[in-house]
C-alpha cells in the first residue's frame, strides 16, 4: 500500500512565478493537509481539505491556494513566488486511528520548492 | 494561543545516557499532542502520541497539564535516535501546531 506521495521532489523557480505541488493521499483517507517547513523550523499549517471542501486555513497570504479532487488527491498552488517561499512543501494523509487513539496523519516526502 | 515551545534547538549525549527532550505547549482545554521525528534523508514519522500512553523504540512521554508540558525521555540513547525530533498538538482547524524542534545528536 502505497504512503502519501507527493511530486514533484524537488522544484526550482524564479521570483513572480507560479507554482503547482501535488499530493495523493493514502488510499482510503480522505482528508489532506498542507504545510510549509523553511529551514530550522518545524513544519507551518497552510491548508486542510477534507471531501474536496476547505476545512481550515493557516497564517497564509492569499498567493497561496489549494484544491482537492474527487479522487482525494490535492494541489496546492503559490502565485507571484517570494525568495522567502522557498522551503519544503509537506503533505499529510488524516485519518480517523478509531478508539482512544484519535486521528492519525501520514506525511509525505515532501517537495523541495527553491525560489531564485 | 495556540503554540508549542522546544526551548532546545540541539541537544547532543554520549550512546547509553539518558535522554530528554522539552516540550511545552500553550492550549485552552485538554491537548491532543504527538511527538513526530525525522531521520536524516526520510520522511516526518509519529514517534507517540499521549493519548495512546504507548512507549515506542524505548521512548515515554508523559503530558503534565499543571507544567502544561509533555517532554519526551529515553533512558538509555543509542546512535540510531540521533534524528530532529518535533513536538506538536492538534489544533482548532484540526491541523498540527508544531514546535520549532530539536536535533539529537546520539555520539559513540
Amino acid at each position: 500500500d502505497a504512503g502519501v506521495t507527493q511530486s514533484p521532489t524537488h522544484l526550482i523557480k524564479t521570483r513572480g512565478q507560479q507554482v503547482t505541488l501535488r499530493c495523493s493521499p493514502i488510499s482510503g483517507h480522505k482528508s489532506v493537509s498542507w504545510y510549509q517547513q523553511v529551514l530550522g523550523q518545524g513544519p507551518q499549517f497552510i491548508f486542510q481539505y477534507y471531501e474536496k471542501e476547505e476545512r481550515g486555513r493557516g497564517n497564509f497570504p492569499d498567493r497561496f491556494s489549494a484544491r482537492q479532487f474527487p479522487n482525494y488527491s490535492s494541489e496546492l498552488n503559490v502565485n507571484a513566488l517570494l525568495l522567502g517561499d522557498s522551503a519544503l512543501y509537506l503533505c499529510a494523509s488524516r485519518y480517523w486511528s478509531g478508539g482512544p487513539s484519535g486521528y492519525g496523519y501520514t506525511f509525505g516526502s515532501g517537495t523541495r520548492l527553491t525560489v531564485v | 494561543a495556540q503554540r508549542v515551545t522546544q526551548p532546545e534547538k540541539l541537544l547532543s549525549v554520549f550512546k547509553g545516557a539518558p535522554v530528554e527532550l522539552k516540550c511545552n505547549y500553550s492550549y485552552s482545554g485538554s491537548p491532543e499532542l504527538f511527538w513526530y521525528v525525522q531521520y536524516s534523508r526520510q520522511r516526518l514519522q509519529l514517534l507517540l502520541r499521549h493519548i495512546s500512553r504507548e512507549s515506542i523504540k524505548g521512548f515515554t512521554a508523559d503530558l503534565n497539564k499543571g507544567e502544561t508540558s509533555f517532554h519526551l525521555k529515553k533512558p538509555f540513547a543509542q546512535e540510531e535516535d540521533s534524528a530532529m525530533y518535533y513536538c506538536a498538538l492538534t489544533g482548532s482547524q484540526g491541523n498540527l501546531i508544531f514546535g520549532k524542534g530539536t536535533k539529537l545528536s546520539v555520539k559513540p
